[in-house]
Order: C-alpha cells, then sequence, then structure tokens
C-alpha cells in the first residue's frame, strides 16, 4: 500500500460545478498535511495547508479526518483557472525528515 | 526575481556523461531538497540538507550524489548518467522555524532532464 493514495483521475467537471477529492494516508502518526496545486509542466505551489478544525480559504475548503486517515478538498464553484493537478503531501514527523507527496489528482474544468 | 532558482531549465545529454543541476535561493531558508517527478509517480525525494554541514539521503539516492556549498545553494551531480534519469527535477527550500504545521515547501521551476 503506498504511503499517500489519491485517485489520479482526471475529474472533468463543468465551470461552476463542485468537485471534492479525498486522499488516504497510512501512517497514523502523520502530523502535518497539506494540498499543493501544480499546474502543467510547472512547479508545485502551496494551495493550503489542513488543520485537524478544517480549514476554507474562497472557495477552497480543506478538512482532516484522523480516525478514517484521509484528507480532502472540496473546491465549489469550479473556474477554468482551476485546472490542475492536485498533490496531497502528509508529513509524519516522526523521528527524521519524510515529508511524502501524492502522485496527484487531474482536474480539467470545462467551459 | 523568482525565490528558487534551478539551472538548466532543459538538458538533453548521453548516457555516460557527468550533469550536475544547481540551486539557489533568496529566501533564507536553511532546509533544501531535490525531487524527481517521473508521470503516475508523483515526487519522490532524492537528498535532503537541513543545513550547510547536514546532507542526508532521500529515498532515491542512488546514482546521485549533492554538494550544499552555501545556505543558498544546493547542488545535484549525476556522476554517470542513464536513461531511466530522464525526468523532471525540482529544487525546494523551507523554513521549519514556526514548526512542523508551517514546513512549506518552496518549489524551484524545475529542470527537464532527458539521458539518451
Amino acid at each position: 500500500r503506498k504511503e499517500v493514495e489519491q485517485d489520479p483521475g482526471p475529474f472533468n467537471v463543468p465551470e461552476g460545478a463542485t468537485v471534492a477529492f479525498n486522499c488516504t494516508y497510512s501512517n497514523s502518526a502523520s502530523q502535518s498535511f497539506f494540498w499543493y496545486r501544480q499546474d502543467c509542466r510547472k512547479e508545485p505551489k502551496l494551495l493550503m495547508s489542513v488543520y485537524s478544525s478544517g480549514n476554507e480559504d474562497g472557495r477552497f475548503t480543506a478538512q482532516l479526518n484522523r480516525a478514517s486517515q484521509y484528507i480532502s478538498l472540496l473546491i465549489r464553484d469550479s473556474k477554468l483557472s482551476d485546472s490542475a493537478t492536485y498533490l496531497c503531501v502528509v508529513n509524519p514527523w516522526t523521528g527524521g525528515f519524510k515529508t511524502i507527496f501524492g502522485a496527484g489528482t487531474r482536474l480539467f474544468v470545462k467551459a | 526575481d523568482a525565490d528558487v532558482t534551478q539551472t538548466p531549465r532543459n538538458r538533453i545529454t548521453k548516457t555516460g556523461k557527468r550533469i550536475m543541476l544547481e540551486c539557489s535561493q533568496t529566501k533564507g531558508h536553511d532546509r533544501m531538497y531535490w525531487y524527481r517527478q517521473d508521470p503516475g509517480l508523483g515526487l519522490r525525494l532524492i537528498y535532503y540538507s537541513f543545513d550547510v554541514k547536514d546532507i542526508n539521503k532521500g529515498e532515491i539516492s542512488d546514482g546521485y550524489s549533492v554538494s550544499r556549498q552555501a545556505q543558498a545553494k544546493f547542488s545535484l551531480s549525476l556522476e554517470s548518467a542513464i536513461p531511466n534519469q530522464t525526468a523532471l527535477y525540482f529544487c525546494a527550500t523551507s523554513d521549519l522555524s514556526r514548526g512542523p504545521s508551517t514546513d512549506t515547501q518552496y518549489f524551484g521551476p524545475g529542470t527537464r532532464l532527458t539521458v539518451l
């Protein structure tokens, strides 16, 4: 089992749709969680951190479920510019560095 | 100017050649990383450095070496390039001073390496 797993997609949605991605992680000791966005052939960039209480940034909402060991990203009112690959990132912080990137979920938003 | 820069941006080389990829940052971060990205596999850590005197192997360090010349510079070398090292290589930096929940990684633009 991979340490961080994501549905690779692609998710094809129309503008204005709501879309949700899930990411599961295997290490129950994981302490910090992030979503990054990567445009085609570009570098990944932080989209948002994921806190235990959940957090929202405009149209984006991130949730953490420690009991089931998954994090989610919800995008409301999708825009064409949201088309990208979304990477789930988990850091166990258990003795040494080990940030783990998921392989990413591709999103295409269509006009 | 970009905070994290990588040179070259693209490189085509032949099997057996020695290649160096360079990374510079102006963010003042102590931590620097080298990753490679292959389709469907996500980012995989090659080497990381928490300060100038600290170098650590990542999950796929075989065939690679690194040098941390200064706080701002971290280079990756392929001593004898092979075709399966064809990939997109990213350098990244981070600052842990405010704790693990803020350990955001800042990536350079990437180097696309092709080994023929």
